[in-house]
């Protein structure tokens, strides 16, 4: 399957705890986008990494969270000390060029994280 | 920032009906994109649209642009339980999503 990957499917943390997702994009990709969509509302924009950069970040909340895509391995989307209104599905979705294309994303199907 | 609503937010229509959802920017587009999810899964690509009074059509599914590119509607011709998800549209670069229609086909 070569499709995007994400890991986990679900994660359950308590406050305070930190919660890490992982993204592996499309083999042959080299453009990492992630959103987030909460209960009842659309898909927000997050972040959008090259390999090794960070091209935007303006849908990044200012704190506690941080976005790599490194050059080997998954690109990870991190939340520190997580709070009920983190509780959300993640999604990351991959292309082949940058905002200059015109195709398609290709979406993973998500990570739900549930925060106790 | 650019804004999408879609309306209606959610429809519940018979099987073999006919349906039309809309997408409405606040500013012009230069490419919009429709996506179609079923509930817990990602999104799969369905269109994308680039100017202004392009129709494109796959299988049932038939979506516009309009001519000032601000708004693109999205109709499903005889419509099957198959199509039921949640159909959003999303601006090019795909920066900006609509809050999504959620589609209910009753067989």
């Amino acid at each position: 399957n070569a499709g995007v990957m994400q890991n986990p499917r679900h994660l359950v943390r308590r406050r305070g705890q930190e919660a890490r997702l992982r993204c592996s994009p499309m083999k042959g990709h080299s453009h990492v986008y992630w959103y987030r969509q909460l209960p009842e509302e659309g898909l927000k924009f997050m972040v959008y990494l090259q390999k090794e950069n960070i091209i935007d970040e303006s849908g990044m909340p200012k704190e506690r969270f941080s976005a790599e895509f490194p050059k080997e391995g998954p690109s990870i989307l991190r939340i520190q000390q997580v709070v009920r209104g983190d509780s959300a599905a993640y999604f990351c979705a991959s292309s082949p060029q940058g905002q200059s294309n015109t195709g398609e994303l290709f979406f993973g199907e998500g990570s739900r994280l549930t925060v106790l | 920032s650019q804004e999408l609503e879609q309306s209606p937010q959610s429809l519940i229509v018979q099987e073999g009906k006919n349906l039309t959802i809309n997408c409405t920017s606040s500013k012009t587009l230069y490419g919009l994109y429709w996506y179609k999810q079923k509930y817990g899964e990602g999104l799969i690509f369905l269109m994308m649209l680039q100017k202004g009074g392009e129709e494109k059509s796959h299988e049932k599914i038939t979506a516009k642009l309009d001519e000032k590119k601000q708004q693109s509607s999205l109709h499903i011709t005889a419509s099957q339980p198959s199509h039921a998800g949640i159909y959003l549209c999303g601006s090019h670069w795909q920066l900006t999503f609509g809050s999504g229609t959620q589609l209910t086909v009753l067989p």
